[in-house]
């Protein structure tokens, strides 16, 4: 099966700076990376996604990058802001297109600290 | 529209004993998952469903089952509940081609 990892596993930026958090996938056939992100004792919530045809994907200040022949995705936050505190969770799937292929595995989690 | 909830929110169970978590959704989602949140591992696909009245096993089916009778409600049981399944377990809901919406997760503590 689909195996995510994901580096690190805590970061802190002062406010301001940028984040990177990288996630590599085992399985060449996925070809959907969604990011969430979760608040202290909160649900994930979905902040970003990329599907294998595309490269890259921006969203004010949040972008994913996708290389798939080395098989691994980023996210990239600018501008760190305090409210971006939280643990970000990377996740790849094979699905989007055939029917029960919904599976999401998910990352481990990084947990970014931004400091004012 | 409440979106995905999920009943109880805390739960503490002694070893052996049963109980039932319950997903609902408003959105007239077709798929529902069931996960399991534990510190350092990300969440795991316990089971999911592509529609009523069916259902599958995820990455860490053992020691759950799992029912959809009606396409809104998806059902997680325990049987004889473990220390190992004190977690924090979320529920989520997603048309085919659509984004996972997550509940706001239920905390089990199992003693």
């Amino acid at each position: 099966g689909e195996n995510v990892e994901q580096h690190p596993s805590t970061l802190s930026v002062q406010e301001g700076d940028s984040a990177v958090i990288k996630c590599t996938y085992s399985d060449s056939a996925s070809n959907y990376f969604p990011w969430y992100k979760q608040e202290l004792g909160k649900r994930p919530q979905l902040i970003i996604d990329i599907r294998s045809n595309v490269g890259e994907k921006k969203d004010q200040r949040i972008a994913v990058t996708l290389n798939k022949t080395a098989k691994h995705f980023s996210l990239h936050i600018t501008e760190t802001q305090p409210e971006d505190s939280a643990v970000y969770f990377c996740a790849a799937s094979r699905g989007r297109a055939n029917f029960g292929n919904e599976k999401l595995t998910f990352g481990t989690g990084t947990r970014l600290t931004i400091i004012p | 529209n409440a979106g995905v909830t999920q009943t109880p929110k805390f739960r503490v169970l002694k070893t052996g004993q049963s109980m039932t978590l319950l997903c609902a959704q408003d959105m007239n989602h077709e798929y529902m998952y069931w996960y399991r949140q534990d510190p350092g591992m990300g969440l795991r696909l316990i089971h999911y469903s592509v529609g009523e009245g069916t259902t599958a096993k995820g990455e860490v089916p053992d020691g759950y089952n799992v029912s959809r009778l009606k396409k809104q409600n998806f059902l997680l049981g325990l049987e004889s509940a473990a220390p190992s399944q004190t977690s924090v377990y979320f529920c989520a809901s997603s048309r085919p081609l659509g984004d996972q919406y997550f509940g706001p997760g239920t905390r089990l503590l199992v003693l």
